[in-house]
């Protein structure tokens, strides 16, 4: 059964850098899809990117310029850095799987348990 | 971006009574090359990550009671739960998988 962990700081300053990283346990890294997702305290969901196993990224617009989505498959790992964060960005940061597609995407079928980051100083 | 809307935002229904949860996108999400809706369904609970229950609009996740159900096609999709039960309480979101940005509706909060 694959597992996802992610870790890092619970508390980050406004205008630092957000990371985070997503250890994969159970399963390869390989041909699969790997999103971080955020959700704000009482609110709904938001997709922040994806890097599939190849390394290829996709960011949401929303974010574009202070996101990056990064792999490491030797340690079946991926992280996440934002930039210039605001408290706007406090959220539970979720890491998520999704299998591959002929087409186009699919949908998250695995996720961590989630990690709070509060942006404050 | 396509913006999934989701109706009511809360609904309080009895135990073993049914439940209906509207999702609309603001465009088709029907991939015609496989007559396939890219629109997965989600239930979270207190505390927990969203879990999927759905996919492909209709298609049950392994596991997962087949009192939930989806329905819908296009542009307007349903999830129905045929009789409550205590532990269907949670937050239901849907999602489009079409196309970047991936984007939830906002949710739906089922109570007893």
């Amino acid at each position: 059964q694959v597992q996802l962990q992610e870790s890092g700081p619970g508390l980050v300053k406004p205008s630092e850098t957000l990371s985070l990283t997503c250890t994969v346990s159970g399963g390869s890294i390989s041909s699969y899809f790997w999103s971080w997702i955020r959700q704000p305290p009482g609110k709904g969901l938001e997709w922040i990117g994806y890097i599939y196993y190849t390394g290829s990224t996709n960011y949401s617009p929303s974010l574009q310029g202070r996101v990056t989505i990064s792999l490491d498959t030797s340690k079946n790992q991926f992280s996440l850095n934002l930039r210039s964060v605001i408290a706007a960005d406090t959220a539970v940061y979720y890491c998520a799987r999704s299998p591959p597609s002929v087409t186009t995407y699919s949908p998250f079928d695995f996720w961590g348990q989630g990690t709070l980051v509060t942006v404050s100083s | 971006d396509i913006v999934m809307t989701q109706s009511p935002d809360s609904l309080a229904v009895s135990l073993g009574e049914r439940a209906t949860i509207n999702c609309k996108s603001s465009q088709s999400i029907l991939y015609s090359s496989n007559n396939k809706n890219y629109l997965a369904w989600y239930q979270q609970k207190p505390g927990q990550p969203p879990k999927l229950l759905i996919y492909w609009a209709t298609s049950r996740e392994s596991g997962v009671p087949d009192r939930l159900s989806g329905s819908g096609s296009g542009t307007d999709f349903t999830l129905t739960i045929s009789s409550l039960q205590a532990e269907d309480v949670a937050v239901y979101y849907c999602q489009q998988y079409y196309t970047t940005p991936l984007t939830f509706g906002g949710g739906t909060k089922v109570e007893i």
